[in-house]
């Protein structure tokens, strides 16, 4: 069965640096591109970018190049989308996501989500 | 950018209607790249169609899709009761890949 693990929910201050992660099972990590999704409260879904584990080639929406930093480590299976200085702004849950058969592909599963909250 | 436009905002129905639902990209979406989820309060999207029309694997044939170029749309035949979501289309044709701001279907 496949799933997707994603940590627990993050309580953060502005310009503090946060990592998440999203830890799948069930099916070969690395043949599999997987990508993020942000969604602000009481908004809809926002393509982050994605990663393919196997190689680590990845691409950004350019809204948030620069703003965060997707990795992925094959010898635990898990993804990470890290912010290095925290705004109120990044105040969402945030979802993983693995893309069916190809990075040109939907969303076939999804990670149940990390709620992050950005608060001083 | 694909900007994609879903339409209506809000729909209030009851179990056992039909519904169509319409997502309408600013340009072509490539080879049909489109896809729908369905999402409830508290959960992860689920999704429904990719492809345009193909149904994801365990959705009920009560839900279709249709369409290509710039216009696409979702049907769902007959409303059961836990089909009251909001639907998010999405293409995949284009980068970055962009979902639409989200149909809202409540019951009436």
């Amino acid at each position: 069965e496949v799933q997707l693990v994603q940590s627990g929910a993050e309580v953060k201050k502005p310009g503090e640096s946060l990592k998440i992660s999203c830890q799948a099972s069930g099916y070969s990590f690395t043949s599999y591109w997987i990508g993020w999704v942000r969604q602000m409260p009481g908004k809809g879904l926002e393509w982050m970018g994605i990663i393919y584990p196997g190689d680590s080639d990845g691409t950004y929406n350019p809204s948030f190049r620069g703003q965060v930093t997707i990795s992925a480590d094959k010898s635990v299976s898990t993804a990470y989308l890290q912010w290095s200085s925290l705004k109120a702004s990044d105040t969402a849950i945030y979802y993983c996501a693995r893309h069916r058969l190809s990075a040109q592909d939907a969303f076939d599963f999804w990670g149940q989500g990390t709620v992050v909250t950005v608060s001083s | 950018e694909i900007v994609l436009t879903q339409s209506p905002g809000t729909l209030s129905l009851s179990p056992g209607e039909r519904v169509t639902l319409s997502c309408r990209a600013s340009q072509s979406v490539s080879n049909s790249y489109l896809a729908w989820y369905q999402q409830k309060p508290g959960q992860a999207p689920r999704l429904l169609i990719y492809g345009a029309s193909s149904r994801a694997t365990g959705i009920p044939d009560r839900f279709s899709g249709s369409g290509s170029g710039t216009d696409f749309t979702l049907t769902i035949s007959r409303l059961e009761p836990e089909d009251f979501a909001v639907y998010y289309c999405q293409q995949y044709g284009g980068s970055p890949r962009t979902f639409g701001q989200g149909t809202k279907l409540q019951i009436k």
